[in-house]
Parts: C-alpha cells; sequence; structure tokens
C-alpha cells in the first residue's frame, strides 16, 4: 500500500534552534499533505494544510512563523520549527491524501522532536 | 466538521469480540466515517471506512445504521497486540480532525 515517510524519526536539538522535519509520499503524488502534533496521552491536533506550491493554511491558535511549512513537490512537505523551545517538545505526524484517490489518508511514522 | 464522541477506555480479554460505538449526530451527506488505530510513538494507521450499512474487511467490521449517527467498529478475537488507541473520524476528503480516541486494553 502507499506509503508516507517521515525523517527524522527522532530528533533533539538545543533551545533556540530550527529543526526541519520532512514529509514524502513515496509512491503517489500527495497535492495535499497535513501536519498534526501530539503530546503525550492527547490526540493528535490539526497544525496546518499544506498544499503544493501554494502557501500553507494554518489552523487557529498555531502560529504560521513559527511552523513554517513549504510544499515544494508533489512528493514531498516539509514543517521547520523555528527556534524551538521546550513547549515545542512534541510527536508531529504528517499525513497525505492520493491526489488520484479521495479515500483513504495515509499517515506517516511521526517525528519526536526532544527541546532541551 | 462533525464532532466525534466515543468511550475513552475499554477493556477487554485475548479472544473475545470487542465493539468500540462512535456517535457523530452532526455527521454530513458526504461525510464517511473512518476509524484509525495508533500505537505509541506511531502515526495512525487506517483500520476501515463506510458510508452507510456494514463493512467487513480482513481486520475488523463497521457498522451503521440508516441515520448514520452513529458507527460501530467490531474487533473479532481481539489479541493482546490489539491494544491499542482507535480513532473514530468522519470526513469528506478534507483534513482529518481527531477526537479523544478510545484507548482498548486487551489482557490474556
Amino acid at each position: 500500500g502507499a506509503v508516507v515517510s517521515q525523517h527524522p524519526s527522532w530528533v533533539i536539538c538545543k533551545s533556540g534552534t530550527s529543526v526541519k522535519i520532512e514529509c514524502r509520499s513515496l509512491d503517489f503524488q500527495a497535492t495535499t499533505m497535513f501536519w498534526y502534533r501530539q503530546f503525550p496521552k492527547q490526540s493528535l491536533m490539526l497544525m496546518a494544510t499544506s498544499n503544493e506550491g501554494s502557501k500553507a493554511t494554518y489552523e487557529q491558535g498555531v502560529e504560521k512563523d513559527k511552523f513554517l511549512i513549504n510544499h515544494a513537490s508533489l512528493t514531498l512537505s516539509t514543517l521547520t520549527v523555528t527556534s524551538a523551545h521546550p513547549e515545542d517538545s512534541s510527536f508531529y505526524i504528517c499525513s497525505a491524501r492520493d491526489r488520484t484517490d479521495t479515500g483513504e489518508l495515509f499517515f506517516g511514522e511521526g517525528s519526536r522532536l526532544t527541546v532541551l | 466538521l462533525a464532532k466525534t464522541t466515543q468511550p475513552i477506555s475499554m477493556d477487554s480479554y485475548e479472544g473475545q469480540e470487542v465493539n468500540i460505538t462512535c456517535s457523530h449526530n452532526n455527521i454530513a451527506t458526504n461525510d464517511y466515517i473512518t476509524w484509525y488505530q495508533q500505537f505509541p510513538s506511531q502515526g495512525p494507521r487506517f483500520i476501515i471506512q463506510g458510508y452507510k450499512t456494514k463493512v467487513t474487511n480482513e481486520v475488523a467490521s463497521l457498522f451503521i445504521p440508516a441515520d448514520r449517527k452513529s458507527s460501530t467498529l467490531s474487533l473479532p478475537r481481539v489479541s493482546l497486540s490489539d491494544t491499542a488507541v482507535y480513532y473514530c473520524l468522519v470526513e469528506a476528503g478534507t483534513a482529518l480532525i481527531f477526537g479523544k480516541g478510545t484507548t482498548l486494553s486487551v489482557s490474556s
């Protein structure tokens, strides 16, 4: 089946640095990708919708200057956490839908960010 | 977007059938009902999707009544490896909004 891959799976960084997380659809083209954040013992929270070739749409309360999203191609979206702080430590998950199919939404394995 | 309500947690034993019911009173005509499974530190995994009546695949069945205001995920003969969080979502080809999910604990 379709696969969505995230990299890195785990990253530790110092406070104040920026971290980039990649999300790739490996065997299909995704016009739209979604980014979620999940804190321990909580559900996934939608952060933004990433549209290929255009600006991302952010959910209310998500700082667009803090979480930079780029969707440069039909198979790659990146999330950059700028000037990361310990409260940004979380599990970040991306998902993508095959642009030729309006059915199943495929999720990446997730990327754990720990900010010291 | 339609909001979903599920039990916070459920307990079961190996070999039993588990039914998790989700209510979605405000489901729209174009919405599909989709269930996902999530293990700790992993992304959600698709289980099953349906629009109405009954859908069955190799891992689960999904029962949807005529009014579509609820749905029931049925897991036959659960095993320890089915211990996970199960999410019910309704969507119409847009972003998926996750509710709190149901934590299923299977014991031996």
